[in-house]
């Protein structure tokens, strides 16, 4: 079956621009995650979606990071007012409930020049 | 604070030539220990999720452990087509949600 998909998969944007980030999660999976991979760091958690219920935003850096998720399936992640140190592979991952493997998208490169 | 240390940072192999990559962690109570391929370009390839120590998986050429303190990835006669990162993270029972946090990585090259 179809996995996760993420879109676009590339973006380069100008310092001070907003950006939006999109992830498909796998078609069933309630629990949906968004990590950011700089270079040379392992995946960093930013945010988790679970349900109907409250998202853990407890990883988010900045007030400048958002994200929704519409009718319990896609998700869009929010960069405002994109800065240099923005710039990292943005990874989404969803998951059955109770079952604790999380599956990854093709993430999306974002340069901010 | 959870954390995830992996090694060594890039290993080379010859083909056939078996080695193990290291992960030793830190959690408040492991709900789960994964390990993760990924290639270049690409997102993580989930691989094996280890629960208890002692417990052992294998796959292909490929075989996970765990004991209390870390996680072993054995790879018995690889190939070039085993190169590739592989990511070690844990998921913690105090953590809410199923977050999960990452290692580093293993960057592994296997010559032909």
């Amino acid at each position: 079956g179809a996995g996760v998909s993420q879109s676009p998969s590339n973006k380069v944007t100008e310092k001070g621009k907003d950006v939006e980030l999109r992830c498909d999660p796998i078609s069933g999976h309630t629990a949906l995650y968004w990590y950011r991979q700089s270079l040379g760091q392992g995946l960093e958690f930013l945010i988790y979606f679970q349900g109907n219920s409250a998202p853990d935003k407890s990883g988010l850096p900045s007030d400048r990071f958002s994200a929704e998720r519409t009718g319990g399936s896609v998700s869009t992640l929010t960069i405002q007012r994109t800065q240099q140190e923005d710039s990292a592979v943005y990874l989404c991952a969803s998951s059955l409930i109770g079952i604790n493997e999380q599956f990854f998208g093709p993430g999306t490169r974002l340069t901010v020049l | 604070e959870d954390q995830v240390t992996q090694s060594p940072e890039a290993l080379r192999l010859q083909e056939g030539e078996s080695s193990s990559l290291n992960c030793s962690y830190t959690v408040s109570g492991l709900r789960g220990l994964f390990w993760y391929r990924q290639d270049p370009g690409k997102g993580p390839e989930f691989l094996f999720t280890l629960y208890s120590a002692g417990e052992e998986k294998e796959k292909e050429r490929l075989k996970a452990t765990l004991t209390k303190k870390e996680s072993f990835l054995h790879i018995t006669a690889p190939k070039p087509e085993d190169s590739a990162t592989y990511l070690c993270a844990v998921q913690s029972q105090e953590t809410s949600g199923s977050r999960l946090t990452f290692g580093e990585g293993t960057q592994l090259t296997v010559n032909p």
